[in-house]
């Protein structure tokens, strides 16, 4: 079946630091690939998304781009913000165009200090 | 763009008691909805799918009889938490996928419902 795997947190970070998460994933076929976040006590907001390989997803300064070669979808930000603390999630889904059910990592706590 | 709107947002209920959750599309028509489960500090774990005018599709190992959805309008999908005990709390969310112009497909998601039994 299909998995993702984040890389382990807490992840702590001073502001204007450089982040990466790690993403990995298992799937059949071609998947399509997200990166949702998650702020306290809140649901969960698409930050950014790649549906074929090669794809850069990029918002408010977050890219990561679909590597079919290394099943990796690796969240990258140049310069972070306080405002960036929060939980991680890297997801995917079947691609095309049937909606399945979306697979989750483990999720990816980023604290951000001043 | 697509809203979800979930309510409540918190509920604390007595043990044995049960608790409804509702998920409304506000601008567009949900004919599936996710309802995931997610504990503190850990990942979303899908539990059913509910589509309009069909019975829902089960996670396996997740009790049908206690986590009864409904999704009896393209609108509205509803998830009730019956005879909650202390293990059910939790902070549940829903989610419907969208369709946008010229792209296959994405997500939205509710603003998700702390469930708290004591």
């Amino acid at each position: 079946g299909n998995s993702v795997t984040q890389m382990e947190g807490p992840v702590t970070l001073s502001e204007e630091a450089f982040l990466t998460i790690n993403c990995t994933y298992t799937a059949t076929g071609y998947p399509s690939l997200f990166w949702y976040v998650q702020y306290p006590g809140e649901g969960l907001q698409l930050l950014l998304k790649a549906t074929k390989a090669d794809d850069k997803g990029s918002n408010k300064g977050f890219e990561a781009t679909y590597r079919k070669e290394t099943t990796s979808f690796h969240l990258e930000k140049g310069s972070v913000q306080v405002s960036d603390s929060a939980v991680y999630f890297c997801a995917l889904s079947a691609g095309g165009t049937s909606y399945g059910k979306l697979t989750f990592g483990q999720g990816t706590i980023l604290t951000v200090h001043p | 763009g697509a809203v979800v709107s979930q309510h409540p947002s918190r509920v604390i209920c007595k043990s044995g008691t049960s608790v409804k959750i509702e998920c409304r599309s506000l601008d567009f028509q949900a004919t599936t909805m996710f309802w995931y489960r997610q504990f503190p500090k850990q990942s979303l774990m899908l539990m059913a799918t509910s589509n309009e005018g069909s019975k829902a599709t089960y996670e396996q190992g997740v009790e049908k009889d206690k986590f009864l959805i409904n999704h009896a309008s393209l609108t509205l999908s509803t998830l009730t938490v019956t005879s909650a005990h202390p293990e059910d709390s939790s902070f549940y969310i829903c989610s419907a996928p969208t369709h946008g112009q010229g792209e296959v497909y994405g997500y939205t998601f509710g603003s998700g419902t702390r469930l708290t039994v004591v």
